[in-house]
């Protein structure tokens, strides 16, 4: 079974300034996906990015990007100019690769809770 | 024009009742699911069904029973409420099989308290 791993449950960083949060996963599977999802006060979980396990290259949104290392089974997200709507419970999730019912579903992390100051 | 909706939004009920949570999406997928998010925050899959069909059913007690009455809905029955089951409940749709779009989207998700 998939396991993953976020080792921070909680972390500070101050305004504009940039911040990684860290996830790491065990699989067997060679193809997959991995997400990282925000749940801001409101509890709506929104996905903030995505990446394909056979892609080499980082996906990047805007402010958001990762370091996604296979071998090392490591997926971090950064957060560059991090602002004060960045306050949020972020989730690492992995997904199977989709050729069998039980490999859509997500697998969360335990979470990090991030917090954004002035 | 909400992607995945959620009825209720809060839930408030006495131990031993039964309840039901409903879900609704727009987005077109094939594919629903019902997550639980318990005190600490963590998520787990409960149940998934693809057109219909359940395809994931994972160690829940049988006193959670979802439906899907068709591939826009999937409903979560409750019977005989314990204090264990107050947790917020997320519906989220995806739509399987095709490269580009197999996010889940999330509802806003159900608080159930149970007393």
């Amino acid at each position: 079974a998939q396991t993953v791993t976020q080792s921070q449950p909680e972390m500070s960083v101050q305004e504009a300034e940039t911040v990684t949060l860290s996830c790491t996963y065990d699989t067997s599977e060679n193809n997959y996906y991995l997400f990282w999802y925000k749940q801001p006060p409101s509890r709506q979980m929104i996905l903030v990015i995505r990446q394909e396990a056979y892609k080499q290259q980082n996906a990047t949104e805007n402010r958001f990007s990762v370091n996604f290392q296979k071998a090392a089974k490591s997926f971090s997200l950064k957060i560059s100019d991090s602002q004060l709507g960045d306050t949020a419970m972020y989730f690492c999730a992995f997904m199977g690769p989709d050729d069998t019912g039980t490999a859509s579903k997500l697998t969360f992390g335990t979470g990090t809770r991030l917090q954004v100051t002035l | 024009d909400t992607a995945v909706s959620q009825t209720p939004k809060y839930l408030v009920t006495q131990m031993g009742n039964d309840k039901s949570i409903k879900c609704e999406q727009n987005l077109g997928h094939d594919t629903m699911y019902w997550y639980k998010q318990d005190s600490k925050k963590f998520l787990k899959i409960m149940f998934s069904y693809n057109n219909k069909e359940l395809i994931i059913n994972e160690t829940v007690p049988n006193r959670f029973s979802p439906k899907s009455p068709d591939k826009a809905h999937l409903n979560l029955h409750i019977n005989s409420l314990e204090l264990g089951d107050s947790a917020v409940y997320f519906c989220a749709s995806s739509s399987r099989g095709q490269v580009q779009n197999y996010e889940q989207y999330f509802g806003p998700g159900t608080r159930l308290t149970v007393t």
